[in-house]
């Protein structure tokens, strides 16, 4: 199987920052990477896929980029509904795998 | 809209069985892959099974494999997990997720989960 690792595990940032998330990959997954936000109590929700394209309905201060092995999930311009924990999943081979999550808290 | 309604979960002795339902509605169910991911108390997400379309193809992750079978009824619009021989450690939140149309595997529609519990 395929090993995801977030980083970090949670960070504090503060409304208007800028942060971004790390997601490495144990084997070259090419951009077959894709991105989910998880709310307390809620189910996770669909922000990228594809590495780096943004899914429908999705705000555009969400990014992603990364290829091979190495990506990121770029917020730019925090905002309060955005404080949450982030997971990546590699959609490269089955079964598909996720990261640890990493949480966002509000400084 | 796209729905995805689970059922089923509770609290189940070690070694007891449960079977979980997905109702689905808003979208042709019967042409997407369609999935269960489980997410323990506290932890992050970890992928259960899949099923094709048509049901003729299954997968299962190693740790549930032997013990738990997914299925679907097509006529229903209606997706399961039939989990047997519990133990402690299958208690999570269950999600059944859809599958995209095309492409590699992405979950772009949840349910709002169903939590199984394995305790004596």
């Amino acid at each position: 199987d395929i090993q995801m690792t977030q980083s970090p595990s949670s960070l504090s940032a503060s409304v208007g920052d800028r942060i971004t998330i790390t997601c490495r990959a144990s084997q070259s997954i090419s951009t077959y990477l894709n991105w989910y936000q998880q709310k307390p109590g809620k189910a996770p929700k669909l922000l990228i896929f594809g590495a780096s394209s943004l899914q429908s309905g999705v705000p555009s201060r969400f990014s992603g980029s990364g290829s091979w092995t190495d990506f990121t999930l770029t917020i730019s311009g925090l905002q309060p509904e955005d404080f949450a924990t982030y997971f990546c999943q590699q959609s490269f081979n089955v079964p598909p795998t996720f990261g640890q999550g990493t949480s966002v808290e509000i400084k | 809209e796209v729905q995805l309604v689970e059922s089923g979960g509770g609290l189940v002795q070690p070694g007891g069985s449960l079977r979980l339902s997905c109702a689905a509605s808003g979208f042709t169910f019967s042409s997407h892959w369609m999935h269960w991911v489980r997410q323990a108390p506290g932890k992050g997400l970890v992928w259960v099974s899949r099923i094709r379309p048509d049901g003729t193809t299954t997968n299962h992750a190693d740790s549930v494999k032997g013990r738990f079978t997914i299925s679907r009824d097509n006529a229903k619009n209606t997706l399961y997990l039939q989990m047997n021989s519990l133990r402690v450690e299958d208690t999570a939140v269950y999600y059944c997720a859809r599958d995209r149309l095309n492409g590699p595997t992405l979950f772009d529609s949840w349910g709002q989960g169903t939590l199984v519990a394995v305790s004596s």
